[in-house]
């Protein structure tokens, strides 16, 4: 079956703009993550869905990021004015097993680069 | 919180020699550890994991056990090849606020020449 995907692979941002990064995760699976990789470094976690639920989001860096799966399907990671230090490779995983998920599958990620 | 220190890189080697990737961690609590794997313009894929003290995962022909005493997951393969050519992620499963979120060390490209 189909795996994690993400949308776009590759976005260019002006310093300031707004962005938003899709993920569609495995068809049923309960749990869904965000994950924030920089150059040369291991992902870092961002947020956490059950279903439709955030139930964690202590990894946002700030205000400016936003998270969202309204049907507890695809969600979106939005960016607000966005910054340099925003660039990054963003990662989505997905996994079957609700708040005790221990394998989780990963999509191949948003590079995003501001300028 | 918990963290994951593995072995800087990059690795290379020759086809065919020993591989091995060091990775250890500190943990309050008793965590699953895994070893994904990230080829080149694919996204990250689990590749082994072990969930208990003196687990041992294995796939593909790499393997490392999950020692508690040691707090340690060394990643081995005894003869590599170029298409194991990729950057390899030493993770540990912590529990966060809502789930079970993955903690990743810094990763170790590899390279295999023929």
């Amino acid at each position: 079956g189909a795996g994690v995907s993400q949308s776009p692979r590759y976005k260019v941002a002006k310093r300031g703009q707004d962005v938003a990064l899709r993920c569609d995760p495995i068809s049923g699976h309960v749990s869904l993550f965000w994950y924030q990789q920089a150059l040369g470094q291991g992902p870092e976690f961002l947020t956490y869905f059950q279903n439709e639920a955030q139930l964690d989001k202590s990894g946002l860096p700030s205000d400016r990021f936003f998270a969202e799966r309204p049907e507890g399907s695809v969600s979106t990671l939005k960016i607000q004015r966005t910054q340099q230090e925003d660039s990054a490779v963003y990662l989505c995983a997905s996994g079957s097993g609700g708040r005790r998920t221990y394998e989780q599958y990963f999509g191949p990620g948003t590079r995003l680069t501001v300028t | 919180g918990d963290s994951v220190t593995q072995m800087e890189g990059p690795v290379t080697l020759s086809e065919e020699a020993f591989l091995t990737i060091n990775c250890t961690y500190t943990a309050t609590g008793y965590p699953s550890l895994f070893w994904y794997v990230q080829y080149p313009g694919e996204g990250l894929q689990l590749l082994l994991k072990a969930t208990k003290a003196d687990d041992k995962g294995s796939n593909k022909g790499f393997e490392a056990t999950y020692r508690k005493e040691t707090t340690s997951f060394h990643l081995e393969k005894g003869s590599v090849q170029v298409s194991d050519s990729a950057v390899y992620f030493c993770a540990l499963s912590e529990m966060g606020q809502g789930a079970q979120k993955l903690v990743f060390g810094q990763g170790t490209r590899l390279t295999i020449n023929p």
